[in-house]
């Protein structure tokens, strides 16, 4: 069965760099579109980024833009989520999930990122 | 992208039926038949229970049905149950973007 696991959360200061992977297994993962998607405390869900099955398209929130990096490793089975000068806002849970037509599929469990002094 | 927006709250009791909406844009639900529907529990990741308006993924009750009427997308719970208690977040495609809403809160009399 489809099995993505987040990894890589933790505290980190504002300006500070944090990357997150995303372990897939069960399915044929080049198969798939992939997307990031994040919840703050006690808020709803917003969509961060996706990447298109290849790699080679990519779409990011504009309140990521320029400060995050979504990339995927096929052969590894990875996805990835580089995060540079992070905000106290950007604190969340970040889940990945396989994607078509832009309907996240599965969903991981989940990594939390906290952005603090 | 803006958010699509949802009612913040529903209730309804044991055995009746409820419907949430979620009204976007035509740049997102009204252009395009890709809105799912997401059923979140306190600690839990969200689960899919509706794609491309009206779908049901294997092992989701008929009980849960969507619809879209233009711009607003709805999702109907009929027979509701105790464990149909959670946050419903509608979500669309929007070409490049992708935008989920606020959120509701479904409480169970």
């Amino acid at each position: 069965q489809v099995q993505l696991v987040e990894s890589g959360g933790g505290l980190v200061k504002p300006g500070g760099s944090l990357r997150l992977s995303c372990a897939a297994s069960g399915f044929t993962f080049s198969d798939y579109y992939m997307t990031w998607i994040r919840q703050a405390p006690g808020k709803g869900l917003e969509w961060v980024s996706c990447i298109t099955d290849g790699g080679d398209s990519i779409y990011y929130a504009d309140s990521v833009k320029g400060r995050f990096t979504i990339s995927r490793d096929n052969p590894k089975n990875a996805l990835y989520l580089e995060m540079n000068s992070l905000r106290v806002e950007d604190t969340a849970v970040y889940y990945c999930a396989t994607e078509n037509w832009g309907t996240p599929l599965h969903w991981g469990r989940g990594t939390l990122v906290t952005v603090s002094s | 992208q803006s958010a699509l927006t949802q009612p913040p709250s529903a209730s309804g009791s044991p055995g009746q039926s409820l419907t949430i909406s979620c009204t976007g844009t035509s740049s997102d639900v009204g252009g395009y038949n890709y809105v799912s529907w997401y059923q979140q529990h306190p600690g839990k990741a969200p689960k899919l229970m509706i794609y491309e308006v009206s779908k049901r993924p294997s092992g989701v009750p008929d009980r849960f049905s969507g619809s879209k009427s233009g711009n607003t997308a709805s999702l109907t719970v009929s027979g509701l149950q105790a464990e149909d208690e959670a946050d419903y977040y509608c979500s669309s495609y929007a070409g490049t973007k992708r935008v989920f809403g606020g959120g509701t809160k479904l409480t169970v009399l």
